[in-house]
């Protein structure tokens, strides 16, 4: 069964800051159902990202995905105040269960 | 594209509890709708998916021959259905939508969330 591990845990950051996330996955998967998600605390997650790289409606362009294979990474560029949140990656591809979220990178103030 | 969840509360470790999903503002029928559950402090776990119309249903293991989800594409809503629960199924649960009609999609619109306490 597939494994997503997300890395760091947390990451301390300030505003303006650059965030890189990472996100490796124990198997081989198609990049083209990588997404990514913000959640704000009380708040359902939000997409960010699908297909590894193309961004949801009304994601601005400082958030960017990048990565194939096993690896992949959620970039952003400047760091705002409503970027402060959790993040989760999600493989959703290969038609049958499970659907696999990784267990998720805070990104906090520091 | 809304989703509106009711239901959730508090009940006794192997009791039954029913959560809605009513949805609106795109094709219901089109698209496969998930539940996705969050434990408290935990993260996300995917735990059921439909299809839109032949109704083909998902079922993680940690649920599968418990929860039963159904939709009423008439009434444009989702249930699941959740018996014998246990008190590792507090979350809160989510409904979410994904525009395809296969499973295995991403989530761009997701309810508010319910929560779920299992406790006697």
């Amino acid at each position: 069964e597939l494994v997503l591990t997300q890395s760091p845990g947390t990451l301390s950051l300030s505003p303006g800051e650059r965030a890189t996330l990472s996100c490796r996955a124990s198997q081989s998967v198609t990049s083209s159902y990588l997404a990514w998600y913000h959640q704000k605390p009380g708040q359902a997650p939000r997409l960010l990202i699908y297909g590894a790289s193309y961004r949801a409606t009304g994601i601005p362009d400082r958030f960017s995905g990048s990565g194939s294979g096993t690896d992949f990474t959620l970039t952003i560029s400047r760091l705002e105040p409503e970027d402060f949140a959790v993040y989760y990656c999600q493989y959703y591809g290969g038609y049958s269960p499970p659907l696999t979220f990784g267990g998720g990178t805070k990104v906090e103030i520091k | 594209v809304q989703v509106l969840q009711s239901g959730g509360g508090l009940i006794q470790p192997g009791g039954s509890l029913r959560l809605s999903c009513a949805a609106s503002g795109f094709p219901f029928t089109k698209y496969v709708m998930n539940w996705v559950r969050q434990t408290p402090g935990k993260g996300l776990e995917w735990i059921s998916s439909i299809t839109g119309t032949s109704g083909s249903t998902f079922y993680a293991d940690s649920v599968k021959g418990r929860f039963t989800i159904s939709r009423d594409n008439s009434m444009n809503t989702l249930y699941l259905q959740m018996d014998s629960l246990r008190a590792e199924d507090t979350a809160v649960y989510y409904c979410a939508s994904s525009p395809d009609t296969i499973f295995g999609a991403v989530m761009p619109s997701w309810g508010q969330g319910t929560p779920v306490t299992v406790s006697s």
